[in-house]
């Protein structure tokens, strides 16, 4: 079975500054990770994903993520916060054989505060 | 190339109607995905299909929900007796093949029932 874990539903920080969204997961398969942005009554956009390969994954937006085996985790970083990055974001691991087929965290709510 | 169009975006239903989702995917895809967002909580899995066939519907509630892919047209996810637990936002996704779990999906921006 696989789960996530994110830690914290709501992050705050300062345009500009470092942007930490923390992911842990468990899977009993190999993991294929995703990170999700939502915006107010939009669905859902791909960030990024690991499948296999470098574990430092790099995504839109100037976002990324680094796998961690040893530590089952796969926080999502961003060097300087802007405005329009305030939003939910949501941490997957793949559930299934499906390629859609995800379990997904119960989401982290990031505040940029002017 | 469109992307993932789900309608009616807003429904409105009393208890004990009938409330029916449309998804149709992104061109080429043949998969197809429903979750579940409950307010406040992340998205949860409903069922996953191809044309003509229900491959994983584990996460859909035993009772009054059905989801169908014909061959033309687009995914129907039907909600039988709506309550008030239904009201939600549901989510569509799809994706082009199976075989490689890493591949994207993509999704809709969601049906969102409200149940008075």
């Amino acid at each position: 079975a696989q789960s996530v874990t994110q830690l914290g539903s709501h992050v705050s920080v300062s345009e500009g500054a470092l942007v930490l969204l923390r992911c842990n997961y468990s899977s009993s398969v190999p993991p294929y990770l995703f990170w999700y942005v939502q915006y107010p009554n939009q669905g859902l956009q791909l960030l990024l994903k690991y499948t296999t390969g470098a574990t430092l994954v790099k995504g839109i937006n100037g976002f990324e993520a680094e796998f961690k085996k040893s530590e089952t985790s796969f926080h999502l970083t961003k060097p300087s916060a802007h405005m329009s990055d305030a939003a939910e974001y949501f941490c997957a691991v793949r559930a299934g054989l499906g390629a859609g087929k995800s379990t997904f965290g119960d989401g982290t709510t990031l505040t940029v505060k002017p | 190339n469109a992307g993932v169009m789900q309608n009616p975006r807003h429904l409105v239903r009393r208890r004990g109607q009938e409330a029916r989702l449309r998804c149709s995917p992104m061109k080429g895809h043949s998969h197809v995905y429903w979750y579940r967002q409950l307010p406040e909580e992340g998205l949860k899995f409903m069922v996953y299909l191809q044309k003509e066939n229900i491959i994983d519907e584990s996460g859909m509630p035993k009772e009054r929900f059905s989801a169908e892919f014909p061959k033309e047209g687009p995914s129907i996810l039907r909600i039988q007796q709506v309550v008030r637990g239904d009201s939600a936002a549901y989510f569509c996704a799809s994706s082009q093949q199976q075989g490689f779990s890493g591949n994207t999906i993509y999704f809709g921006e969601g049906s969102w029932l409200t149940v008075v």
